[in-house]
C-alpha cells in the first residue's frame, strides 16, 4: 500500500497523559498536513510542512500540541497534558508541489484519540 | 476567513437516482479553487471533483459533476445514477490560491444514504 499511513489507528488515554502520532506520507510527497475532526464536523488544519519547515500554523494548534517532520519524511503529532476536548480524528495528508493549478491532498485513515 | 456551509445534514436517494448536494462558500478572493472529498464511514478521506474558480465550464468526474455559480457563491454536486458505494459523508472545501500551505477549510458534511 502506498497510501498515507497513520499509526495508531486508535487510541484511549486519561486526561493529563501525553499522546503521539505518526504519519507517513506518500513517499515523493513533500507537503504534509494535520487536520483535527471532531463529531459532526468538517476537518479543521492544524499545522503544515514543506520538507522539514512547519511553514503555517493554526490558532488552534495550542501550545499543548507540538509537529515535527525532522527529516522532511513522516511526521508526529504530540499532545501534551491531554484534556477531554482533545478528544477527536486526527487526520494526515501529503501532497507534492509541482507547478499546476493545484496539488491534491491525499489522506490518511486517521488516529481517532478518545480522552477520559 | 473563508467559510464553508453545506445546509443539509443528511439526504437519502435511490439507487439508480440522481441527487444533488448545496454548497455555499464565502470569500473576497477572486481566485481559488474548490473540492468536494468523500469519507466513506471507517475509511479515509478521498478526492471525487474539483473546480477552479477561473474555469467557467463546469468540472465533471464520470457520474460526479458539479454546477459552480461563482458570482452567487455556490458549488453544488450532482451525482447521477446512484450506486450503494456512493453512501458516504460528502465534504466541500475551499482552497485558497494565495498564502503558502493551500490548507483546506472545510464546510460540515452531509451524510448521504443511498437505498435500494
Amino acid at each position: 500500500d502506498t497510501g498515507v499511513s497513520q499509526d495508531p489507528r486508535h487510541k484511549i488515554t486519561k486526561r493529563g497523559q501525553n499522546v503521539t502520532f505518526r504519519c507517513d506520507p506518500i513517499s515523493e510527497h513533500n507537503r504534509l498536513y494535520w487536520y483535527r475532526q471532531t463529531l459532526g464536523q468538517g476537518p479543521e488544519f492544524l499545522t503544515y510542512f514543506q520538507n522539514e519547515a512547519q511553514l503555517e500554523k493554526s490558532r488552534l494548534l495550542s501550545d499543548r500540541f507540538s509537529a515535527e517532520r525532522p527529516k522532511g519524511s513522516f511526521s508526529t503529532l504530540e499532545i501534551q497534558r491531554t484534556e477531554q476536548g482533545d478528544s477527536a480524528m486526527y487526520l494526515c495528508a501529503s501532497s507534492l508541489k509541482v507547478v499546476a493549478p493545484y496539488n491534491e491532498q491525499f489522506f490518511g485513515p486517521g488516529t481517532r484519540l478518545t480522552v477520559l | 476567513a473563508q467559510t464553508v456551509t453545506q445546509s443539509q445534514p443528511e439526504m437519502s436517494v435511490q439507487e439508480a437516482e440522481t441527487v444533488t448536494l448545496s454548497c455555499t462558500y464565502d470569500t473576497s478572493e477572486s481566485d481559488y479553487y474548490l473540492f468536494w472529498y468523500k469519507q466513506p464511514p471507517s475509511r479515509q478521506m478521498i478526492l471525487v471533483i474539483r473546480q477552479e474558480a477561473y474555469k467557467q465550464q463546469n468540472a465533471t468526474e464520470n457520474r460526479f459533476s458539479v454546477n459552480f455559480q461563482k458570482a452567487a457563491k455556490s458549488f453544488s454536486l450532482k451525482i447521477s445514477d446512484s450506486q450503494l458505494g456512493d453512501a458516504a459523508m460528502y465534504f466541500c472545501a475551499y482552497r485558497s490560491s494565495q498564502g503558502s500551505g493551500y490548507a483546506l477549510n472545510f464546510g460540515k458534511g452531509t451524510s448521504l444514504l443511498v437505498t435500494p
